[in-house]
């Protein structure tokens, strides 16, 4: 079935740093979306790219959607401490398509 | 004024009994989701119902049963649960008409003992 590789899966930096984390797949895509979850919460969604070289911002975010289809990244520039979560990457194949989650990059922040 | 809530948030119960989770969503979404996130934090889709209709049924064990009484809500009943069922269930909402991403409910942490 379809898989979604993300990496990495957890990240330890300092306050300030920017963070790079990235999703390649097997499949085409023809939606990419990059959501965070906080501890006892749902994901929520940070960027949704729809179009195959797509980059879009989101504050200190930034994500871009690969142009063979494959793949995507979120950058988070000058983390800080409420950047920590769970980042999780997904795709989805079109309208009413089920959505396919990589696996997480869990990131920690320290003041 | 909560998008996508889902109750109860904890439940804790023994093997083989029957339980549900209740959802509702009032975005006006015409689709609604249940997905399961493991221990590893893992999300996978269980269902999909699109107006009332399932769409989307992964291989999930039939003792997992979706019910939509109308599109704003979608409950999921879980008969004999077993200690593998233990998770947290979250409930999702999307506008497929226009493509929308899917947003989530906060979650039901279910421990089966």
């Amino acid at each position: 079935g379809q898989q979604l590789n993300q990496s990495p899966q957890s990240m330890f930096i300092q306050e300030g740093e920017d963070v790079s984390m990235n999703c390649t797949s097997s499949s085409i895509f023809n939606t990419w979306l990059w959501y965070k979850q906080d501890p006892g919460e749902g994901p929520v969604l940070l960027i949704a790219l729809y179009k195959a070289g797509e980059l879009t911002s989101n504050g200190r975010l930034t994500a871009q959607f690969g142009i063979t289809r494959k793949d995507s990244f979120l950058n988070i520039s000058a983390s800080i401490p409420s950047d920590v979560g769970i980042y999780f990457c997904a795709g989805q194949l079109g309208q009413g398509g089920k959505l396919i989650f990589g696996q997480g990059t869990e990131l920690s922040v320290k003041p | 004024d909560t998008a996508v809530s889902q109750t109860p948030k904890y439940l804790v119960t023994q093997m083989g009994n029957d339980k549900s989770i209740k959802c509702e969503q009032n975005l006006g979404h015409d689709t609604m989701y249940w997905y399961k996130q493991d221990s590893k934090k893992f999300l996978k889709i269980m269902f999909s119902y699109n107006n009332k209709e399932l769409i989307i049924n992964e291989t999930v064990p039939n003792r997992f049963s979706p019910k939509s009484p109308d599109k704003a809500h979608l409950n999921l009943h879980i008969n004999s649960l077993e200690l593998g069922d233990s998770a947290v269930y979250f409930c999702a909402s999307s506008q497929v008409a226009y493509n929308s991403p899917l947003h989530f409910g906060n979650g039901t942490r279910l421990t089966v003992t």
